[in-house]
């Protein structure tokens, strides 16, 4: 059974670093794309960025190129997302997403909701 | 940078037939797919490849695309259909997602 498991909730304050993971199961992890996706309160579904684990080719959206840092470990078939500098429009609900051909996302995680406030 | 267009609600008696648009710059040449998104849930794939259903879903939801309108039709729409609906597609490796189509069960 294919899982995508993320990581809990956080807070977090403005400056400070975050990652946030989502860990993949069930599934040849290096033969599939892996996406982020994120979701500002009350607002719509925006992709972030993908990452082959085979190699971690990484491609970002525009708007997220140079905000945000996408990664995976392999050995652990795990993805993650990364901030050096949160701020409070950092606040969402972020989620992964396992994209099969034609990058579909057929498998979600959670979701991982991240709240930046002082 | 591509944009795709879906009107901000649908409302369907029970049982009617809804129908969600789409509109992109010659979206019919792109692939589209139409995610499900109920309150405090993941999205779930409900159709790709602009008419190929995702596993488990209701043969009620069905999808086309061609110039530069897609549209997911939900034929017999019964209230655990109530939703958001956002269609997807991808230009120059990036993805874009329409604004979303809250879809009302009256």
């Amino acid at each position: 059974e294919v899982q995508l498991v993320q990581s809990g909730a956080e807070v977090k304050k403005p400056g400070e670093s975050l990652r946030i993971s989502c860990k993949a199961s069930g599934y040849r992890f290096t033969s599939h794309w892996i996406g982020w996706v994120r979701q500002m309160p009350g607002k719509g579904l925006e992709w972030m960025g993908i990452i082959y684990p085979g190699d971690s080719e990484t491609r970002y959206s525009p708007s997220f190129q140079g905000q945000v840092t996408i990664s995976a470990d392999k050995s652990i078939t795990t993805a993650y997302l990364q901030w050096s500098s949160l701020k409070a429009s950092d606040t969402a609900m972020y989620y992964c997403a396992r994209l099969e051909t034609g990058y579909v996302g057929d498998y979600w995680g959670q979701g991982t909701l991240v709240t930046v406030s002082s | 940078s591509y944009e795709l267009t879906q009107p901000p609600s649908v409302s369907v008696s029970p049982g009617q037939t809804a129908s969600i648009t789409c509109s992109g710059d010659k979206l019919g040449d792109k692939y589209v797919c139409w995610y499900q998104q109920k309150p405090g849930q993941s999205p779930v794939l409900v159709i790709y490849q602009d008419s190929k259903r995702s596993s488990g879903i209701p043969e009620r939801f069905s999808g086309s695309n061609s110039g530069n309108t897609a549209t997911l039709t939900i034929s017999g729409t019964q209230a655990m259909d109530e939703a958001d609906y956002y269609c997807q597609a991808w230009d120059s490796s990036t993805g874009v997602f329409g604004a979303g189509t809250k879809v009302t069960v009256l």
